[in-house]
């Protein structure tokens, strides 16, 4: 595969579920990112990654939880959502900070 | 800060007419401009970008931006649309100061007969 996939494409969990988002990138590249997309909101960046170490964490609440195991897998772990939380999870990944995102397909998460 | 606004969160056009898709960023110092589309049920591809040198950008699909830094501005067109061409498309800035790129609304194009 190239550029930047994401499993699953589609989730559905109730609020008391432990599920995990997969990104993976086939481009080299040394930063990745998780974004939310919100009906109606402009894109929120939520992690960032930077050969491996998280750099930037926007107020996300804690029932998020990032893991970057290595420079081409991000993870979002998920648990105890609220239904606020149903929105389009998109993962991107670039050279390095300053240089143009590549976005994967995203998941679309629906929190009942 | 750096900031991106899109005018109009809807533009419609017919098959054939001109799209014109308009952005306006503020920055403080020199920007990296692009524009990313949406189709349905997918992620941003990304249609072209500014950095440095010619200021007219030519991208994928037909598209291509004008970086008019008096203007502060950085606007989508296509001389001919396509109704595959329907989509949402998102203007964003690459802050250097915050070191993320920063997105506009989005403007969804409706292209029909």
């Amino acid at each position: 595969e190239t550029g930047v996939t994401q499993t699953p494409r589609h989730l559905v969990m109730g609020m008391t579920n432990k599920k995990s988002l997969k990104c993976e990138q086939h481009l080299g590249h040394n930063a990745m990112y998780w974004y939310k997309q919100s009906a109606k909101k402009p894109l929120e960046l939520m992690f960032v990654y930077s050969l491996e170490e998280r750099v930037e964490n926007n107020s996300v609440p804690s029932r998020f939880s990032p893991e970057c195991p290595n420079s081409s897998h991000l993870f979002l772990h998920l648990h105890t959502l609220q239904p606020e939380d149903s929105a389009l999870y998109l993962c991107a990944s670039s050279q390095d900070r300053s240089d143009t995102q590549y976005f994967g397909p995203g998941t679309r998460l629906t929190v009942l | 800060a750096q900031s991106v606004t899109q005018l109009g969160s809807h533009v419609s056009v017919s098959e054939g007419a001109l799209v014109l898709l308009r952005c306006n960023y503020s920055s403080s110092v020199p920007p990296y401009l692009f524009w990313y589309v949406q189709y349905p049920n997918q992620g941003l591809q990304l249609l072209l970008k500014y950095t440095t040198g010619a200021t007219l950008v030519k991208g994928i699909n037909g598209f291509e931006a004008e970086f008019k830094k008096s203007e502060t501005s950085f606007h989508l067109t296509k001389p001919s649309a396509h109704m595959s061409d329907a989509a949402e498309y998102f203007c964003a800035v690459f802050s250097g100061g915050y070191n993320k790129l920063i997105f506009g609304a989005g403007t969804r194009l409706a292209v029909h007969p």
